[in-house]
């Protein structure tokens, strides 16, 4: 079974200051670990993903994850906040374990963390 | 635009019809996925396909909804005797199937909100 838990559904930052979302899984196989932001009346983009290289991923519009399997942790992070990043943010985990034996790869999303972002 | 769309983007229909869906993926993506996410909830799987053949139904998929990829391209999704409850995005999204590396990233479409009165 696969599950993540983002530890904050509401988020406030100022513009300029560090962003910190965070998020715990749980997999029985190696996972795979994403992070999708959904903007209001928009579909889900893809922010990054990590799928067993390297631990630090960077990903789209100054966004990185890294990835600590001690702490099973997969924390977002972006040193400076735009307005423009004002978005609910989703933490997804697929067991890549699951589609070599022949599963679908389906992603299991968290309950998402609502960004403000205040001038 | 060559991302995954849906159609309709909205619909409203009252308790006990029957709605239908409409998914057009990527065009070179084999796999397809169908989502719901309910107000304040991440999406939840309910079901996907390898080209035509539907490979896994999640539980949250009652008898009353079915869906189909006939020509493993466009995918529908039909929900009959509407309940209130149903009412929800309902997200595709697609995949490639050829790169192993690429079964992870999905690509979704922008839903189909469903309110049922």
């Amino acid at each position: 079974a696969q599950s993540v838990t983002q530890l904050d559904s509401h988020v406030s930052v100022s513009e300029g200051t560090p962003v910190l979302l965070r998020c715990n899984y749980s997999s029985s196989y190696s996972p795979s670990l994403f992070w999708y932001v959904q903007h209001p009346n928009k579909g889900l983009q893809l922010l990054l993903k990590y799928t067993s290289a390297a631990t630090l991923v960077k990903g789209i519009n100054g966004f990185e994850a890294e990835f600590k399997k001690s702490e099973t942790s997969f924390h977002l992070t972006k040193p400076s906040a735009h307005m423009s990043d004002a978005a609910e943010y989703f933490c997804v985990v697929s067991d890549q374990g699951v589609w070599i034996t022949g599963g679908g790869n389906k992603l299991t999303f968290g309950t998402g963390t609502q960004l403000k972002v205040e001038l | 635009d060559t991302g995954v769309s849906q159609d309709p983007r909205h619909k409203i229909t009252k308790r006990g019809q029957n709605v239908t869906f409409r998914c057009d993926p990527i065009s070179e993506h084999n796999r397809l996925y169908w989502y719901r996410q309910t107000l304040g909830q991440g999406p939840e799987f309910l079901t996907y396909f390898q080209n035509e053949a539907q490979l896994e139904k999640s539980r949250l998929l009652s008898d009353r909804f079915s869906a189909e990829r006939p020509k493993g391209s466009f995918s529908t999704l039909e929900i009959q005797r509407t309940e209130q409850g149903d009412s929800a995005m309902y997200l595709c999204a697609s995949s490639q199937g050829r790169d192993p590396k690429a079964y992870n990233e999905q690509f979704f479409g922008p839903g189909t909100r469903l309110t049922v009165l």
